[in-house]
């Protein structure tokens, strides 16, 4: 089975700080991609990477950054929290051939509270 | 104007009954059609794909159906159990790399 590993289900951190999100997935997968779902929003991409150091910018990039330095994990990081960053941030993954092009695979979800 | 639209946006039923989920999509064209479960607090997970060929597709007591002169699709979730009790994501894939979501119906299924 595809498996996709967020480093945090829970974080808290405080407004400022720097946070890490960090994502592996073990399938060999080409494109990867980090989402955020608030209530009432549904999922909103923030950046997807379709190869190791490349990444394009999704809807809501601001505030966000990514890298890829290896093609099984995916980092968020955001380098100053905000309070508008509570969220919980999906990551997922999906070949880029095969029966399964396009299905994503998703982490557990990790939920991030900034006070 | 969200391009896959969800209804209802909640739903409870009685354990035992059936129900149906509607999605509507402008998105055109795409790869394929998939509902996602996503229990709370966990990602979502796939439920069925459909291509833009396919009427109907059943997984369990999950069976999803695409009309694509409509823009159309439909979870018809059959003799419900407690555990379905979730956030069922319409999603309209366009290629690999880019997808979009529906905001999700919420069922709740009680004893």
């Amino acid at each position: 089975d595809v498996k996709v590993t967020q480093s945090s289900r829970y974080l808290v951190k405080r407004t400022g700080e720097k946070v890490f999100l960090e994502c592996v997935q073990d399938m060999d997968h080409e494109n990867m991609f980090w989402y955020r779902q608030d209530p009432g929003l549904g999922l909103r991409l923030i950046y997807f990477s379709y190869d190791v150091k490349m990444k394009e910018k999704g809807d809501i990039p601001e505030g966000y950054s990514v890298s890829r330095e290896k093609k099984e994990r995916f980092s968020l990081i955001l380098e100053s929290a905000s309070t508008n960053q509570t969220s919980m941030y999906l990551c997922a993954s999906t070949p880029l051939t095969g029966y399964n092009t396009g299905e994503l695979f998703f982490g557990e979800g990790s939920r991030l509270t900034v006070l | 104007k969200n391009q896959v639209e969800q209804s209802p946006q909640s739903l409870i039923i009685l354990e035992g009954k059936n129900c149906t989920l509607q999605c509507n999509y402008t998105v055109s064209p795409f790869s394929n059609l998939r509902w996602y479960k996503q229990d709370t607090g966990r990602g979502p997970v796939s439920l069925t794909i459909m291509t833009f060929s396919e009427n109907t597709k059943s997984n369990g007591r999950y069976t999803a159906t695409l009309d694509a002169d409509t823009k159309q699709s439909s979870l018809h979730i059959t003799a419900s159990q407690l555990s379905d009790s979730a956030s069922y994501i319409c999603v309209v894939i366009i290629n690999a790399g880019k997808s979009t979501f529906g905001d999700g119906t919420t069922l709740t299924v009680k004893p």
